[in-house]
């Protein structure tokens, strides 16, 4: 059982560049979602998808694009990458949205310079 | 929008002593979900409460779900080394499509 797949688990970019993080899930799960986590700051969800070709933003959207082609995978598109962007990156899914078990990935620990 | 505070932000303890988190929501929630992060690890789904007033236990863990469904706890008796990590509280709604995370609880626990 796969569950949540996330790469890369380490990224370090430079101040400008983009790059995409990859999320892919095989439950079949309808809802998506990205987090970012900073230290003493919990979660915060950035993009979330209810279903393929639906996405919508959270709560720190800014710097962030997402696509959901399929149901399977959902990735999140760093467009010009920032210090501020430094963070651990949670990709999340679920059977449907708005409370029901949430199965989180490894995570992708980026760094930006 | 739906604000869910957690407290406290960080608790010590020895161990064999019993801890508890607080989970507070700003608006009245459909559910409620407890999750705990190992340090360097993801978050790892515990339980979920729906009804108001519930109570769950699993083990040496109690989860409560408040009447008025704006408020959840978690208790740890007696805690053990391996309790050590982050214990988050996520409020659903339904029809908002998502749940919201509360910045979690991190527990240390000295031998």
């Amino acid at each position: 059982n796969a569950g949540v797949t996330q790469t890369p688990k380490f990224q370090v970019l430079k101040t400008g560049q983009s790059m995409t993080l990859q999320c892919a899930q095989d439950m079949n799960h309808e809802y998506m979602s990205w987090y970012r986590q900073d230290p003493g700051m919990g979660l915060r969800l950035i993009h979330y998808s209810v279903g393929a070709g639906i996405t919508d933003q959270g709560e720190v959207p800014n710097g962030y694009n997402v696509s959901r082609s399929t149901t399977e995978d959902f990735p999140l598109r760093l467009l010009s990458a920032a210090p501020s962007q430094t963070s651990v990156y949670f990709c999340a899914s679920s059977y449907v949205a708005g409370g029901t078990e949430a199965f989180f990935g490894q995570g992708t620990r980026l760094t930006v310079v | 929008g739906q604000q869910v505070m957690q407290i406290p932000q960080y608790q010590h303890v020895q161990e064999g002593e019993d801890f508890t988190t607080y989970c507070n929501s700003s608006t009245t929630l459909s559910n409620i979900q407890w999750y705990k992060q190992r340090p360097g690890g993801h978050p790892v789904f515990l339980i979920q409460l729906v009804k108001s007033g519930e109570v769950k236990k699993q083990k040496r863990l109690t989860f409560q779900f408040g009447e008025a469904k704006k408020n959840s706890s978690l208790h740890i008796t007696a805690t053990q080394t391996t309790d050590v990590g982050t214990y988050f509280c996520a409020g659903g709604k339904t029809n908002a499509g998502k749940s919201t995370f509360g910045d979690g609880t991190t527990l240390t626990v000295k031998p």
